[in-house]
């Protein structure tokens, strides 16, 4: 079975601190891994995905296959990150669906 | 390009009534998902549609919801009759499925149920 999991429901930080938005998946084949963002009043839309490798708005995930985790990390933190954040898994087989975790609400303080 | 479009923005029904929500894709999209998103919660995936075949619906509660996409583009998701537990926003999204980024999920803006 599929399963995501964001064990912090609110991460709050000072601006300029690092942040890292945890994410841990169950899946027993090849998912591919991604990071939804939703800023205040805009719709759900994704910020990057692993097979990409690359890094959107300073940010960076790397999938660890060994720790079936995919952690979302920025080195200096903005108040406009302030949003919510959805780690999303899409399954290699079986109608290749997509399902999201429960989701981090990011805070960033001046 | 236009969004994923979705109709009516807001809804207020009482309970045991019904509600239809209708959903325009992105043109060219071959798959269309209905996700359920109760507050406070993540995006849960209702039923996944590959052109106008059902590929996923395990988590649809057939006895009260269903949902139809003809001609493989617009889709409807129906809900009879309504619950209180059936208050959330209903999030419709398209994916392209081929390609490099064919993966990427685009959303909705929701279309937004209460139940009372």
């Amino acid at each position: 079975a599929q399963r995501v999991t964001q064990p912090e429901k609110l991460l709050s930080v000072f601006k300029g601190a690092p942040v890292e938005l945890k994410c841990n998946y169950s899946y027993s084949g090849s998912p591919e891994l991604f990071w939804y963002v939703q800023y205040s009043r805009q719709r759900l839309q994704l910020l990057l995905r692993h097979i990409s490798r690359e890094s959107i708005k300073g940010f960076t995930a790397d999938l660890n296959k060994g720790e079936t985790s995919f952690h979302l990390k920025k080195p200096f933190a903005q108040e406009e990150d302030s949003a919510m954040y959805y780690c999303a898994l899409r399954g290699d087989t079986g109608g290749f669906k997509t399902i999201f975790g429960a989701g981090t609400r990011l805070f960033v303080k001046a | 390009e236009a969004g994923v479009a979705q109709s009516p923005r807001y809804k207020i029904i009482e309970k045991r009534q019904s509600v239809a929500f209708w959903c325009n894709p992105i043109s060219g999209h071959a798959t269309l998902y209905w996700y359920q998103q109760i507050l406070g919660q993540g995006p849960k995936l209702l039923i996944q549609f590959q052109n106008n075949g059902v590929v996923d619906d395990s988590q649809l509660p057939k006895d009260r919801f269903s949902a139809e996409r003809l001609k493989g583009v617009d889709s409807t998701l129906k809900i009879q009759p309504a619950k209180l537990e059936d208050s959330a926003v209903y999030l419709c999204a398209s994916s392209l499925d081929t390609g490099l980024s064919g993966n990427t999920i685009y959303f909705g803006e929701g279309s937004w149920l209460t139940v009372v």
